[in-house]
């Protein structure tokens, strides 16, 4: 099933600006992951928050958590053309990974 | 080194063919996956296995069927292909510790039934 839903699908922004990007899911979790989606490729794991923590950075990436709204949201600071992907979240649930539909991220030069 | 791989990467073939996916894992993780991956980009878990033993399946139909030889390895098998059945699948792993740590994933298989 569908849990995880991603806000907006679709992100167009220009290089250099920040770009955020929302998860929201309707149970209780262990953890949220975020996953990185090259056109044509396999998904690449950016970042896992566990269901006690609030934020968490890597990079230019950060993720915050929110567990009483059952959201998380991923901020790409300073972005590139590089980062022009899908971006999806999935949380870990009752023994499984349920995913989002995803956000499309698009970097303008 | 490729941490998971499947093969083949593209696929063609026509109505009412059996096909098999495989992939297979260098990580030395206990559980292995299965996605459906539809042109809305929706990603679906068709099935998952850990330590041999399918701990997951969704409502798939039941012309696919997954197989694991091994630990290192979950094929994945399908029978009578329809054209619905066109997708991208995805095999990914993961170290199952309490609970899910981050899944590795293959290039993806795109499968055209025509």
């Amino acid at each position: 099933s569908q849990q995880g839903e991603e806000d907006p699908q679709a992100l167009s922004i220009q290089e250099g600006e920040n770009a955020t990007m929302n998860c929201s899911y309707k149970t209780s979790i262990n953890n949220l992951q975020w996953y990185r989606q090259n056109s044509g490729r396999g998904l690449v794991h950016l970042i896992l928050i566990r269901s006690n923590e609030r934020e968490k950075h890597s990079g230019r990436l950060r993720v915050t958590l929110d567990t009483s709204k059952k959201s998380s949201s991923l901020l790409i600071t300073a972005s590139r053309a590089a980062d022009t992907a899908s971006y999806f979240c999935a949380t870990d649930s009752n023994y499984q990974l349920i995913w989002g539909a995803g956000t499309k991220l698009i970097i303008k030069p | 080194d490729t941490a998971v791989s499947q093969t083949p990467k593209y696929l063609v073939t026509q109505m009412g063919n059996d096909k098999s996916i495989k992939c297979e894992q260098n990580l030395g993780h206990d559980t292995m996956y299965w996605y459906k991956q539809d042109s809305k980009k929706f990603l679906k878990i068709m099935f998952s296995y850990n330590n041999k033993e399918l701990i997951i399946n969704e409502t798939v139909p039941n012309r696919f069927s997954p197989k694991s030889p091994d630990k290192a390895h979950l094929n994945l098998h399908i029978n009578s292909l329809e054209l619905g059945d066109s997708a991208v699948y995805f095999c990914a792993s993961s170290r199952m510790d309490r609970t899910y740590t981050e899944a590795f994933f293959g290039q993806g298989t795109r499968l055209t039934v025509v």
